[in-house]
């Protein structure tokens, strides 16, 4: 069964808006921690934000914030103020408390318009 | 902080051949590592990961092998390759507290 799940294989989105990119995952853990990746064309993979599930706040990192929603088991990635440069595939990944696998979804490619 | 290495960048090979593909780790000691692919457009498959010397654990049945001869050194293997087996190929970190650090990749065409 899938455990990360990106429901939008594509976005187009207008310069200068907010997006959000969705993410929900399944476990029985109550420890684990979630992490967004953006990958640009030239295939590096990088580091966006990251959400531990004992976080009480929604993790931000400058323009990129993670809203967290437990109960419903979404951690939705929301890129305010988007640039041309936001142009690229994103993956949410999780890591599980009492595993040391971390896996990916399927990732959404996300088109910033001019 | 954490610094992947992994090489070379590209990679053809005919099918049938050895592979071996190397992944060393600066900055950190004890460090998780794990190896994907990542087919043409898609997501990233988890391959590999180990937490230790010698302790490799593999998610997929298929005709590759890792192993972790030493603490910052992951290699990946296959004796023979398919057509199957070409893709981008991703070595990854993680310390304690840390989030994964990626390599460059690998991109792989079995011809």
């Amino acid at each position: 069964a899938q455990k990360i799940t990106q429901t939008q294989p594509g976005m187009f989105v207008q310069e200068k808006e907010a997006v959000t990119l969705d993410c929900t995952y399944d476990t029985s853990d109550q420890s684990y921690g979630l992490f967004w990746y953006k990958q640009p064309s030239s295939g590096e993979m990088i580091f966006l934000i990251y959400q531990g599930s004992y976080d009480e706040q929604n993790a931000t990192e400058g323009r990129y914030s993670l809203n967290f929603q437990k109960a419903r088991k979404s951690a939705n990635l929301v890129i305010s103020a988007s640039q041309l440069g936001d142009s690229a595939m994103y993956f949410c990944a999780m890591r599980e408390g009492g595993d040391d696998k971390i896996i990916f979804g399927k990732g959404t490619r996300l088109h910033i318009l001019p | 902080s954490q610094t992947i290495h992994q090489w070379p960048a590209t990679l053809v090979q005919p099918v049938g051949s050895p592979l071996s593909l190397e992944c060393t780790v600066e900055g950190t000691s004890n460090p998780n590592l794990y190896w994907y692919r990542q087919a043409a457009g898609r997501g990233l498959q988890l391959l590999f990961y180990s937490v230790g010397i010698g302790q490799i654990s593999s998610e997929v049945p298929q005709n590759l092998s890792a192993s972790r001869p030493q603490d910052r050194q992951f290699i990946l293997s296959s004796k023979k390759l398919l057509l199957s087996d070409s893709g981008f190929y991703l070595c990854a970190g993680t310390g304690e507290s840390s989030p994964l650090h990626f390599g460059n990749g690998t991109r792989l065409t079995v011809t």
